[in-house]
């Protein structure tokens, strides 16, 4: 069965501590690894789309990274504002249906 | 270029009534997909649809419908609704063609059942 894991659940973090969350996946043919940003109460935001090991993609404070098992959302000196529910979702083939992570809520104080 | 949007925002309904959600997907996005989010959960696929016909299912019963009409724009309707159902549904939009894979969320109707 194809699965998505985040790790951790919860992470709180001071501003400007840099730390990663992880998602692992267990798929049959990885096609795309997805990450989104969730703010309470609303939609996922697209952050990044990898497709193959060793690809890494960055966007301001954040970079994406894949290996053949697992992905890493790095954040660097996050700021409150960076406060959200991360997911992560994998694609086994074309536009197939995503299987998402149950996420990580990151939190970082000021 | 216009996003995903969804209506309505949110939704009160009772048990055993009927519901119908609607999307209306992103400018030159063909296919549409409806996941459910129940509180502190990942995003679980219901149904895709693709040149107005379903294209996919997930372990949702056939009380959860769908339709995709030509401008690609979505309802979603859920009949006999049960307590369980209370969830944010969400709709994603995409291009189905090429490499690109990536879908794109509507905010969402919060659907409350009591």
């Amino acid at each position: 069965e194809d699965q998505v894991t985040q790790s951790p659940e919860a992470l709180r973090l001071q501003e400007g501590e840099s730390s990663s969350l992880n998602c692992s996946y267990t798929v049959s043919g990885l096609r795309g690894l997805f990450w989104y940003r969730q703010d309470p109460g609303k939609g996922p935001e697209f952050l990044f789309t990898l497709y193959s090991a060793g690809e890494e993609k960055e966007k301001e404070r954040l970079k994406a990274t894949l290996t053949k098992k697992e992905s890493f959302l790095h954040i660097t000196a996050p700021k409150p504002e960076d406060s959200a529910t991360y997911l992560c979702a994998a694609s086994i083939s074309g536009n197939t249906p995503l299987v998402f992570g149950k996420g990580t809520r990151l939190s970082v104080i000021a | 270029e216009t996003g995903v949007t969804q209506s309505p925002t949110h939704l009160i309904k009772t048990r055993g009534q009927q519901v119908t959600l609607r999307c209306s997907s992103q400018s030159g996005h063909n296919t549409v997909s409806w996941y459910q989010q129940a509180l502190g959960q990942g995003p679980q696929f219901i149904f895709q649809y693709y040149r107005e016909e379903e294209n996919g299912r997930g372990n949702f019963p056939p009380r959860f419908s769908g339709l995709q009409f030509p401008n690609y724009s979505s309802e979603l309707n859920v009949n006999a609704l049960e307590l369980d159902d209370s969830a944010l549904y969400l709709c994603a939009s995409s291009w189905t063609s090429g490499y690109s894979y990536e879908q794109y969320f509507g905010p969402g109707t919060r659907l409350t059942v009591t």
